[in-house]
């Protein structure tokens, strides 16, 4: 069926560092990209999306990459700090009906003083 | 805008209970509303579309018998965990797409236990 692959499960990095999270999604008409931020016990926060008109967007320290042929879509992380240790989601819609969101498994990010 | 409020943030309910969790759009109305599950340390699983007027849609492997979703109107969906096991205890969440295709907005979220 459809789904949406996110490697790696676990990303362990030195502050100051840059993170990089990687996906890809099966259904060809998906055309939005949201990456989500979730802190133990919290619900999942919107940290940045990208629609599929554009390839890369950018927001201060974080950036999403997009390559539709290819189908997957990155989340970069620049100077890393250890505010931003969290699980990491990236997430597709199903193209047909309700546009329904299928989340990628999740990335743990601890970034070490 | 765009607020989503759910209700409860957590309930701890006896075995064969039942329990009910409130998805309500504040601002905005919502024909569509999403229902996931996520078990500790894993990721959000979805179990049923909510569609108000209609029946809700299940995800394959989800009992609809057992989870009873309910649209009642434009701005509240409902999800009733039947007769609750310990292995139901997980973190409810809904999420709500938005008008104009401009994203979607989760809910707080509802952790059960079930004792």
């Amino acid at each position: 069926g459809e789904n949406v692959e996110q490697h790696p499960s676990t990303l362990s990095v030195q502050e100051g560092d840059s993170a990089v999270i990687k996906c890809t999604y099966s259904d060809s008409a998906s055309n939005y990209f949201p990456w989500y931020k979730q802190e133990l016990g919290k619900r999942p926060q919107l940290i940045i999306d990208i629609r599929s008109n554009v390839g890369e967007k950018k927001d201060q320290r974080i950036a999403v990459t997009l390559n539709k042929t290819a189908k997957h879509f990155s989340l970069h992380i620049t100077e890393t700090q250890p505010e931003d240790s969290a699980v990491y989601f990236c997430a597709a819609p199903l193209s047909g009906g309700y546009n329904k969101l299928i989340f990628g498994a999740g990335t743990r990010l601890a970034v070490h003083p | 805008g765009a607020v989503v409020s759910q209700h409860p943030s957590r309930v701890i309910c006896k075995s064969g209970t039942s329990v009910k969790i409130e998805c309500r759009s504040l601002d905005f109305q919502a024909t569509t509303m999403f229902w996931y599950r996520q078990f500790p340390k894993q990721s959000l699983m979805l179990m049923a579309t909510s569609n108000e007027g209609s029946k809700a849609t299940y995800e394959q492997g989800v009992e609809k018998d057992k989870f009873l979703i309910n649209h009642a109107s434009l701005t509240l969906s409902t999800l009733t965990v039947t007769s609750a096991h310990p292995e139901d205890s997980s973190f409810y969440i809904c999420l709500v797409p938005l008008e104009g295709n401009y994203g979607y907005t989760f809910g707080s979220g509802t952790r059960l236990t079930v004792v």
